[in-house]
């Protein structure tokens, strides 16, 4: 079945430093691919995503790559900011599951 | 506009008693999913309806779970009789045409089941 797996925070960095959360995934098919955000007191939010291999998706200043090569989907920001604080997932679908599956959530803290 | 939302925010049962969760969708939405993250574990898909259909329920753990979803407005899960092992938080999402496969799902906050 599929699958997603991403590093297990918490993730402490300090105001600007350099993001990467990593995602890899194991699919059947060839699956879209996702980044959503929860922050305090709301619920998840899509973030980026990317449906097919190299493509990039972007928001906010976030950026993901889809690469098949190495199954991966890794999450970065250049200059982080203390309203990033928040939990981020990584999911992908595919025409072998209705919904999403989704990793285990990585909580990422910004100091300032 | 409204988002999705979701009653209650948190409930704390016994085990062994019931629980009814509510989720209301985006107005126009026509697809309506659940799902549950227990502590530690990822987010897992319990089912999806399409107006008031069940599309998909094969994330459902077991016959104690019960979705329904009246009219295609509104849903409601029902725990009966709630176990330990139930505890968690409790998402719905809807969207429009698309759905999982766009992935642009618009979340509520979640119902934090907690069943001591």
């Amino acid at each position: 079945g599929n699958s997603v797996t991403q590093m297990e925070g918490p993730v402490t960095l300090s105001e600007e430093a350099f993001l990467t959360i990593n995602c890899t995934y194991t699919a059947t098919g060839y699956p879209s691919l996702f980044w959503y955000v929860q922050y305090p007191g709301e619920g998840l939010q899509l973030l980026l995503k990317a449906t097919k291999a190299d493509d990039k998706g972007s928001n906010k200043g976030f950026e993901a790559t889809y690469r098949k090569e190495t199954t991966s989907f890794h999450l970065e920001k250049g200059s982080v900011q203390v309203s990033d604080s928040a939990v981020y997932f990584c999911a992908l679908s595919d025409r072998s599951a209705d919904g999403l599956t989704f990793g285990k959530g990585t909580h990422l803290i910004i100091q300032p | 506009e409204a988002g999705v939302t979701q009653f209650p925010s948190h409930s704390v049962i016994e085990k062994g008693q019931t629980v009814t969760l509510r989720c209301d969708p985006i107005s126009g939405h026509d697809n309506l999913y659940w799902y549950r993250r227990v502590m530690g574990k990822e987010i897992k898909f319990l089912l999806h309806f399409v107006k008031e259909s069940k599309q998909d329920e094969s994330g459902m753990p077991n016959n104690r779970f019960l979705a329904e979803r009246t009219g295609g407005t509104y849903s409601t899960l029902k725990v009966q009789p709630a176990e330990l092992e139930d505890s968690g938080v409790y998402f719905c999402a809807s969207s429009q045409v698309g759905g999982s496969r766009t992935g642009e799902l618009f979340f509520g906050e979640g119902s934090r089941l907690t069943v001591l």
